[in-house]
């Protein structure tokens, strides 16, 4: 069966130190992966998109990772705040006209002062 | 100011009614979908429109149902049909090119009573 996984419902950091976010999914070929971040009763914003042909991709404290072998991306907070306290969803984007997007559920980070 | 407008931002319904949740756009964007998410459970995708007239059922379509008749306009009725509506309802909406990426309104809120 076809899965998408976030590798934790909630996440603790104390701030300053990198969080590490994982997604992981079974059964499916994306050609590009996204990350999301949602705030509480708000919708998610968009954050970073990677392509399958990418490695890493950079956005100021922000990075992501994609491993097409592993069906994995890992995205990274580095110098974490208690602003960046939010859940952050991964999606998977086949880059089809036809083909929505797939969600994970998220994972719920808490940067604590 | 361009985006997302849904309305009203908390709605109440008692059971065995039938309710409207309303999204505009005016991002010139062709796709629109509707999100529900419960606590714990991601995003599910409920319905998508690709183009003006022109939809299909996502994976949760039972008990709901759309109208596209203009490009900025993707009403959703929630009929008395779904047994358990309470939940946060996201419109979103995506240009497709050069990248997938997602804009999303601020959500509706339903609750039956």
């Amino acid at each position: 069966s076809q899965k998408i996984e976030q590798n934790s419902e909630a996440l603790n950091i104390q701030e300053g130190k990198t969080a590490t976010l994982t997604c992981n999914y079974t059964n499916y070929s994306p050609a590009y992966l996204q990350w999301y971040r949602q705030d509480p009763g708000r919708g998610p914003v968009f954050l970073l998109l990677i392509r399958e042909n990418e490695k890493e991709k950079r956005k100021e404290r922000l990075k992501v990772t994609f491993d097409t072998t592993l069906k994995q991306s890992l995205f990274h907070i580095t110098a974490s705040q208690p602003a960046d306290s939010a859940t952050y969803l991964c999606a998977l984007d086949f880059h089809s006209g036809n083909t929505p997007l797939v969600f994970g559920k998220g994972t719920r980070l808490s940067v604590i002062a | 100011d361009g985006g997302i407008t849904q309305s009203p931002k908390y709605l109440f319904r008692k059971e065995g009614q039938n309710v409207t949740l309303s999204c505009e756009q005016n991002l010139n964007h062709d796709a629109m979908y509707w999100y529900r998410q419960d606590p714990g459970q991601g995003l599910r995708l409920i319905y998508y429109s690709q183009i003006v007239n022109d939809f299909q059922k996502g994976d949760i379509a039972e008990g709901y149902s759309v109208s596209r008749e203009k490009k900025e306009s993707f009403p959703l009725t929630v009929t008395s049909a779904q047994k358990n509506p309470t939940a946060f309802y996201l419109c979103a909406t995506t240009a497709r090119t050069p990248i997938n990426e997602q804009f999303f309104g601020p959500g509706t809120r339903l609750t039956v009573l």
